[in-house]
């Protein structure tokens, strides 16, 4: 079975510019969830999303956005890139609404790079 | 005081060596606890759930002390494949709530 899929794998962007992120659950997943990876940190926990309803959103400014389609496969946004947003950003699926119910299955990531 | 606070390391231990992380989160209403293991870039996976009573799956042993707010792992036996970041992780709140992450102690494990 496929696992979490995300794309692309790597993007270089430039200041201002908006980026958007893909990512497809595991099948039969209906939770997705976005996280932010600096390096040298964990994960950040940007958003969550569970039979296409926001569930949770982290501490990120409106810039950052999200939503899930009826397939449960999940878009991450991001408008006027700082810098500062360069990181991997991991999506993650997971089969029940909670995070803390059943594991979090994480994607191989989206490396952004901002310059 | 941060949620989920971890020791960076790195731990460096020789083969066969027993090594112990610990760390503390904040809020002592969070219910889920659990360690992730994350190798150099790529993506986090789960090690194993941390229960209140302990749990061992294998090598790998991990304690929850509620009254002190920490958990712990303990590998024993390292082997050079266990070379990862192990990352702390506890949900946010009680119920069904985001989960934070620690920054991860990274473990080196020499021949």
């Amino acid at each position: 079975d496929a696992g979490v899929t995300q794309s692309p794998t790597h993007l270089i962007k430039t200041r201002g510019q908006q980026v958007t992120l893909r990512c497809s659950p595991i099948s039969g997943h209906k939770s997705v969830s976005w996280y932010q990876q600096v390096l040298g940190q964990g994960p950040q926990f940007i958003f969550q999303y569970y039979e296409k309803e926001e569930r949770g959103r982290g501490n990120f400014p409106d810039r950052f956005s999200a939503r899930q389609f009826p397939n449960y496969s999940s878009e991450l946004n991001v408008n006027a890139l700082l810098l500062g947003d360069s990181a991997l950003y991991l999506c993650a699926s997971s089969s029940e609404p909670g995070q803390g119910n059943s594991p979090l299955h994480f994607g191989n990531g989206t490396r952004l790079t901002v310059t | 005081r941060k949620e989920v606070e971890q020791d960076p390391g790195p731990f460096n231990v020789p083969e066969g060596a027993t090594v112990a992380f610990n760390c503390t989160y904040s809020n002592s209403a969070s219910q889920s606890f659990f360690w992730y293991r994350q190798d150099c870039r790529k993506e986090p996976k789960l090690l194993m759930s941390v229960y209140s009573s302990g749990n061992e799956d294998g090598r790998f042993t991990a304690q929850l002390n509620r009254a002190s707010q920490y958990i712990s792992l303990l590998i024993r036996d390292s082997k050079l494949s266990d070379s990862a970041t192990y990352l702390c992780v506890v949900n946010k709140y009680s119920g069904n709530t985001p989960l934070v992450f620690g920054k991860g102690t990274r473990l080196s494990v020499i021949a």
